[in-house]
């Protein structure tokens, strides 16, 4: 199983909005509305921010959004603001039951 | 507090064998599917293998990396779930992260455990 493609980096400027994408293939991403999106500041452990394409948990910033199209994933941050500045990882469940992850995208607040 | 403690960690030479432990506090495991996902220095997440829980018959699935060689297991009657690691490569050097999905129909890690380290040298 191939790791998702991320763009390597992302940056913005405060209050602007950014988004990250994830492409997979008709076997991962594509195949069902299982992707997330995890945050993760340096020597923390990563942290949900989307799951299930779309669906925000409790206490995320409703700045944070996902959609899909296709065997592509999408994490958009609206509002950047600088405590955004970590690395974003989205992640598919599989057609072989298995999970990836993509290789990871580091976001910078200018 | 929810959380999941990850212990076990340490230095292995190579071939050798480890097995790390995730211990959940303040919920139980037992409907949940437990997933292990590393990620070795400077470098991204991977995920590792699953067990699903009793009404899945305790399903494992593993990354093709490590297929063969980690066997991941769970106790639920003491709310734990391992990893068991065989025939360690210098390549398994990581951080591993114990986390699960608490609802069938869903792709949601939430919590993760804090990480253990794993050194695979001679």
């Amino acid at each position: 199983q191939s790791a998702l493609t991320q763009p390597a980096s992302v940056s913005g400027s405060p209050g602007q909005s950014i988004t990250i994408s994830c492409t997979g293939t008709s076997s991962d991403v594509g195949a069902y509305n299982y992707v997330s999106w995890y945050q993760q500041h340096p020597g923390k452990a990563p942290k949900v921010m989307i799951y299930d394409v779309s669906n925000r948990p409790s206490g995320v910033s409703d700045r944070f959004s996902g959609s899909k199209s296709g065997n592509t994933a999408f994490l958009t941050i609206s509002g950047l603001q600088a405590e955004d500045e970590a690395d974003y990882y989205c992640s598919s469940y599989t057609r072989t039951s298995t999970g990836v992850f993509g290789g990871g995208t580091k976001v910078t607040v200018l | 507090e929810v959380q999941l403690v990850v212990s076990g960690g340490g230095l292995v030479q190579p071939g050798g064998s480890l097995t790390l432990s995730c211990a959940a506090s303040g919920f139980s495991l037992s409907g949940s599917t437990i997933h292990w996902v590393r990620q070795a220095s400077g470098k991204g997440l991977e995920w590792v293998g699953r067990v699903r829980n009793k009404a899945y018959s305790y399903a494992t699935a593993y990354a093709a990396s490590v297929k063969g060689r980690f066997t991941i297991s769970r106790d639920d009657s003491t709310n734990t779930g391992y990893l068991q690691m065989h025939s360690l490569e210098t390549e398994d050097t990581a951080l591993y992260y114990c986390t699960r999905v608490a609802v069938a129909n869903s792709w949601r890690f939430d919590p993760w455990g804090q990480g253990t380290l794993v050194t695979v040298s001679s």
